[in-house]
C-alpha cells in the first residue's frame, strides 16, 4: 500500500544550527502537507505544496516539494528553542481528505 | 480557522471498560476524521465520521472496537470499546476546511489503560 517515509527519526542540534527532514512517497502525491507537533501538543498545520517543484517559505522555514511529486523537504535556518517539537509530513491517498503520515523527525535543540 | 474541542482531555481507564471522546467543532465542516497516536509514534486513521451515516474505517480498525457518531456537522464521538492496554494512545479529531485547504487537528484525548 501507499507509504510516506520520514528521515532522520530523531536530529539534536545545537541552537543556530540549520535542520532539514526528508519526506518520500512510495506514489505520486496530489499535495504534501507539513505538521508540527509540540511536546505534550497535537499536530498544528504548517502549509500545503501543490505544484511540482514549489518551494514556500515561512520565515525560516523552507518547504520544498520535488519535481516528481513524489518527496519533500523541510529546512530551518538558524534553530530555536521554540522550534522544538515533532515535525510531520501528509500526503492524501484515496480521496476523501484522508491523509497519510510521516513517521516524524523529532528536533530537539540545545541552547 | 476551525476551533476543535475535545472531552476529555485525558482519563485513566480499567482494563475491559469502555470511554466515549467527545469532539466539538465551532463551524460546520464536512469531512471529520479520527485519529490515533500511540506513545512516541505517527498519526493513524481511525475512520471518517460520516454525517447521518455509518463511519468509514480504515484497514485495522472495526465498528465494533470504535463505534462512531456524527449526528450533525459539528459534532462527533468515538467510543473505545473493551479496552486493553494496547488501547493506550492520544485519540484525535480531525476536519478538513474545504475552503482553504486545511486541515485542523483537535487537542487529543490522551487515554491510559491499566
Amino acid at each position: 500500500g501507499q507509504q510516506v517515509m520520514q528521515i532522520p527519526q530523531y536530529q539534536h542540534v545545537q541552537e543556530g544550527e540549520d535542520f532539514t527532514t526528508y519526506c518520500n512517497s512510495s506514489t505520486t502525491l496530489s499535495n504534501i502537507q507539513w505538521y508540527k507537533q509540540r511536546p505534550g501538543g497535537h499536530p498544528v498545520f504548517l502549509i500545503q505544496l501543490v505544484k511540482s517543484g514549489e518551494v514556500k517559505k515561512q520565515k525560516r522555514l523552507t518547504f520544498q516539494f520535488g519535481e516528481a511529486k513524489k518527496n519533500s523537504s523541510l529546512h530551518i535556518t538558524a534553530t530555536q528553542t521554540t522550534d522544538v517539537g515533532t515535525y510531520f509530513c501528509a500526503g492524501p491517498y484515496n480521496q476523501g481528505g484522508k491523509l497519510i503520515f510521516g513517521q516524524g523527525t523529532e528536533l530537539s535543540v540545545k541552547p | 480557522s476551525a476551533v476543535i474541542s475535545q472531552k476529555p482531555s485525558r482519563d485513566i481507564c480499567q482494563r475491559g471498560t469502555s470511554l466515549t471522546i467527545q469532539c466539538q467543532v465551532d463551524s460546520q465542516v464536512t469531512m471529520m476524521f479520527w485519529y490515533r497516536q500511540q506513545p512516541g509514534q505517527s498519526l493513524t486513521l481511525i475512520a471518517t465520521a460520516n454525517q447521518g451515516s455509518e463511519a468509514t474505517y480504515e484497514s485495522g480498525f472495526v465498528i465494533d472496537k470504535f463505534p462512531i457518531s456524527r449526528p450533525n456537522l459539528t459534532f462527533s464521538t468515538l467510543t473505545v470499546s473493551n479496552m486493553s492496554p494496547e488501547d493506550s494512545s492520544i485519540y484525535l479529531c480531525s476536519v478538513r476546511d474545504l475552503r482553504t485547504d486545511t486541515q485542523y487537528f483537535g487537542p487529543g484525548t490522551r487515554l491510559t489503560v491499566l
